[in-house]
């Protein structure tokens, strides 16, 4: 398995652009997640979803927009970005057992807006 | 959600056992106590988490108060590997819920 997998890796963007980060998981979880960390401090949650077609918003939703066609993929669609949206972006995923159960965390999109 | 409260920063010796606090004093008697931690600036992992009993695996230990409002990571013998962010985290067992990260424990492992 490949587990949580984001693409890119890296980005920079222009003010008013926008860009979709690409999350994907192979573990056939329910749950899936986008968080935002910005330096030197925790994770806030952007978005999450608990099966394909069911979304809701998390702590930090603003300027952001996420869809769940599908089990595996849960993209995050940043429109008109500003540079306030300048973080490093974490996908995560989980069984969807009860609690909160563990979370398994892709490898990050660091983007960049001037 | 309940909140934590964690040090920002410890050090522990390679080698000894890193202790590492957490304060919840307003979780409520559903809610798991979780912990994670974040090296440099990868996604983060998963450690370990408990309701009630101490729980042990093969990474660390999590030892809960009776009164649950404080917890205890105990990493059994610390490598410079374990260099990272811990975070405390508190989540309810009733489906999904909003948690945040907070800032966590920065811990440095010392040659």
């Amino acid at each position: 398995n490949a587990g949580v997998t984001q693409t890119p890796k890296f980005r920079i963007l222009k003010i008013g652009q926008s860009m979709t980060l690409q999350c994907a998981q192979d573990m056939n979880h329910n749950y899936m997640y986008w968080y935002r960390q910005d330096p030197g401090m925790g994770l806030k949650l952007i978005y999450y979803s608990v099966g394909a077609g069911i979304t809701d918003k998390g702590e930090v939703p603003n300027g952001y927009n996420v869809s769940r066609s599908t089990t595996e993929d849960f993209p995050l669609r940043l429109e008109l970005a500003a540079p306030s949206q300048t973080s490093v972006y974490f996908c995560a995923s989980r069984p969807g057992l009860a609690g909160l159960g563990e979370q398994f965390f892709g490898p990050g999109t660091r983007l960049t807006v001037l | 959600d309940a909140k934590t409260t964690q040090p920002p920063s410890m050090d522990c010796a390679e080698g000894r056992a890193a202790n590492l606090p957490c304060n919840h004093s307003t979780i409520s008697g559903n809610e798991y106590v979780y912990w994670y931690r974040q090296i440099h600036s990868q996604g983060p992992q998963y450690i370990i988490h408990g309701l009630k009993n101490n729980e042990t695996n093969e990474m660390a230990s999590l030892i809960i108060t009776e009164d649950r409002k404080s917890s205890t990571l105990i990493l059994p013998h610390a490598t410079l590997r374990d260099t990272a962010v811990y975070y405390c985290i508190v989540g309810d067992s009733g489906g999904y819920q909003k948690v945040t990260f907070g800032t966590g424990t920065k811990l440095q492992v010392i040659p």
